[in-house]
């Protein structure tokens, strides 16, 4: 059983598309993270979210916690926007459960 | 921008022996975090520390494993008797001073167990 679902696993998108990745959790959580590797491995934040939109740049959080979900869009994408997207989900606890990512390509 | 520091990178070791990986978080942080990612799997949780002690732990995190803050800056894994299921990369992060912010991730220290 997975408390946290990502859809879809894979993605390739050309350049200047808009993408979506889903994120829907079955825990209660306090918050919601996004996270983007990099093809090296390293791993970097890019939204905490609790409720409503983020912004940053080109890329948009969003969640709904009634109905349990979060979207991750990239505006205008890019090749450097080429990565693996997490999301994960703490409980209060701050024990955190992790989705299994969403590797996204961009083609030029 | 601050950032959370991890030694070493790479640590290559025998079975049944004892390692200890290090962080450095962001110095005004206070929640500490243990993450482990296995080749080609998903990112797992294995420890959430506050205020010098464990707040959560995973089902991952048996008695084999055991955190420390030993002098204020400073947070460690140890892993006492490595298999070699425990071959992963071993990511730290930090948050704070709710632990609700962004989190912060150190590089991983990829622990190979021969």
């Amino acid at each position: 059983k997975n408390e946290v679902e990502q859809s879809p696993q894979n993605l390739t998108a050309q350049e200047g598309e808009f993408i979506t990745i889903n994120c829907s959790y079955s825990v209660g959580i306090s918050a919601l993270h996004w996270l983007q590797q990099h093809p090296g491995g390293g791993i970097v934040s890019l939204f905490m979210l609790s409720s409503g939109k983020k912004k940053h740049g080109r890329l948009i959080a969003t969640i709904n916690i009634q109905e349990k979900h979060s979207s991750l869009h990239i505006t205008a994408s890019h090749p450097r926007d080429s990565a693996v997207y997490i999301c994960a989900a703490p409980n209060t606890g701050n024990q955190f459960y992790f989705g299994t990512g969403t590797s996204l390509t961009v083609i030029p | 921008e601050p950032e959370v520091t991890q030694t070493p990178s790479h640590q290559v070791t025998q079975m049944g022996q004892e390692v200890i990986l290090r962080c450095v978080p962001i110095s005004n942080h206070l929640y500490f975090y243990w993450y482990r990612q296995i080749l080609g799997q998903k990112v797992e949780f294995l420890v959430s520390f506050y205020n010098n002690e464990i707040s959560e732990k995973s089902e991952i995190f048996d008695d084999q494993f055991s955190v420390e803050r030993p002098d204020g800056s400073n947070f460690t894994l140890k892993i006492r008797s490595t298999k070699l299921e425990d071959s992963a990369m071993y990511f730290c992060a930090s948050n704070g001073p709710s632990g609700q912010e962004k989190l912060f991730f150190g590089s991983g220290t990829q622990l190979s167990v021969l």
